[in-house]
């Protein structure tokens, strides 16, 4: 059975701070995608990870993909406000049926 | 057109009920999906159609039963439900390669049971 865990699972911090969340696995996954969620809305999709060791930037937001490709992490940089949110990782299902399986989530939470 | 369109928005219904939920995307995806979220918890699969089939069915119980009339629309049809299903429910769309490509969500439907 395929698993992400991802830590922390909360996080609270202050308006400026760095910030950094993991997604581990035991297995390999072909890609590994980070979303975000709003509160009552649906998770927007960030980035695709596919190659080991990919760096990718979105503005302050840098994301990795191990050497192996069993684990990424997401960093934050001078974290504000507008990036609270609930951040899932997520990862193709070996089978290829389309299913994704997900981290547990990291709720963010960035204190003015 | 990028979107996932999920109606309605809100819905709160009594257990002796019936009633639908409707999805709806442009993009051109084969492949859509049905997840319900708890609060601060991450989707979880119920179904997934590919190219209008049911491929997945995560053992979800009999009284939620999808529904794709065609490749641009999904329903997901409730009888009988309990307050425990109370939960966002996501419907989202993809290329057949989401494991590279990613899920287009839609913003939910936040169902009450009373």
């Amino acid at each position: 059975t395929q698993l992400l865990e991802q830590s922390p699972q909360f996080l609270s911090i202050q308006e400026g701070e760095n910030l950094t969340v993991y997604c581990n696995s035991s297995s390999v996954f072909s890609s590994l995608q980070w979303y975000r969620q709003e509160p009552g809305e649906g998770p927007v999709l960030l980035v695709t990870v596919v190659t080991g060791g990919e760096v990718k930037k979105l503005k302050r937001l840098t994301f990795q993909f191990g050497d192996a490709r069993k684990d990424s992490s997401l960093h934050i940089t001078a974290a504000q406000p507008g990036d609270t949110g609930l951040y899932l990782c997520a990862g193709g299902s070996s089978s290829n049926t389309g299913k994704l399986i997900f981290g547990q989530g990291t709720t963010l939470q960035v204190k003015p | 057109d990028t979107e996932v369109t999920q109606t309605p928005k809100h819905l709160v219904m009594g257990m002796t009920n019936k009633k639908s939920l409707k999805c709806e995307q442009h993009m051109g995806h084969r492949a859509m999906y049905w997840y319900k979220q708890k609060a601060k918890k991450p989707p979880e699969l119920m179904f997934v159609y590919s190219y209008e089939k049911l491929s997945i069915n995560e053992s979800v119980p009999s009284r939620f039963s999808p529904e794709c009339p065609n490749s641009s629309l999904l329903n997901l049809h409730l009888h009988a439900l309990q307050p425990e299903d109370s939960a966002l429910y996501l419907c989202a769309s993809s290329s057949t390669g989401a494991r590279d490509y990613g899920y287009t969500f839609g913003s939910g439907t936040r169902l009450t049971v009373v």
